[in-house]
């Protein structure tokens, strides 16, 4: 059973325009969702997260938006940049910290020049 | 050496080898962990350390044996493994309690021929 789903494996998007990832969940305990970026050979490296009191969180060009009710949240990058070209995992975590966090399948974003 | 260290980067084993693979954190966290990243599925937790006590095991196969000898330090010994084992192998470490997630090392990409 998958706890946290992305169901884009990939997603491509001009350079300039506005990328938007998504991620959605199915277990309500979970109170803390992560954003991470992954680069081929590299680990995956920690963008942006966002606690269950808040329903935005802002960082340059990087905004997470989490719909509670939903179970939904969305990861907006703008002006999305080549360099922005990686796979991005959504996790989450059911204690407020970074215990054990579950992770989706990732969605593979490719930015065109 | 700052972050998280993972080797060896590249492995390739047959079936009935022996071999290890070795991450070190240089952060002064208190929390380790192993993940499994196989195409298309999502990162699987395999093993959490906390203060150097194995905190979880979520079924992993005993072909696969952790070890924590320091909070700094974790090894994942192998042996007998099988073809469907080949995977990235993701080491993290974590400060239990602070909101900044995991961070990661490069990973091991093993081969089980």
């Amino acid at each position: 059973d998958q706890q946290v789903k992305q169901n884009s494996p990939s997603l491509s998007v001009q350079e300039g325009r506005i990328s938007i990832l998504n991620c959605d969940y199915t277990n309500s305990m979970f109170d803390y969702f992560l954003w991470y970026k992954k680069y081929p050979a590299e680990g995956p490296t920690f963008l942006i997260s966002i606690s269950s009191i808040k329903d935005k969180n802002e960082d340059g060009r990087f905004t997470v938006f989490l719909n509670k009710s939903a179970k939904h949240l969305s990861l907006h990058i703008v002006p999305s940049q080549p360099g922005d070209s990686a796979v991005y995992f959504c996790a989450a975590s059911a204690l407020f910290g970074n215990e054990k966090l579950t992770f989706g399948t990732g969605t593979r974003l490719t930015i065109i020049p | 050496e700052t972050g998280v260290t993972q080797t060896p980067r590249h492995l390739v084993m047959g079936m009935t080898n022996k071999k290890s693979l070795k991450c070190e954190q240089h952060l002064g966290h208190n929390a380790m962990y192993w993940y499994k990243q196989s195409a298309k599925k999502p990162l699987e937790l395999m093993f959490v350390y906390s203060l150097e006590e194995r905190v979880e095991n979520n079924s992993v196969p005993s072909r696969f044996s952790p070890e924590c000898p320091n909070s700094s330090h974790l090894f994942l010994h192998l042996h007998t493994l099988q073809p469907e084992d080949s995977a990235l192998y993701l080491c993290a470490s974590s400060q239990a309690g602070q909101n900044y997630g995991y961070t990661f090392g490069s990973g091991t990409r093993l081969t089980v021929v």
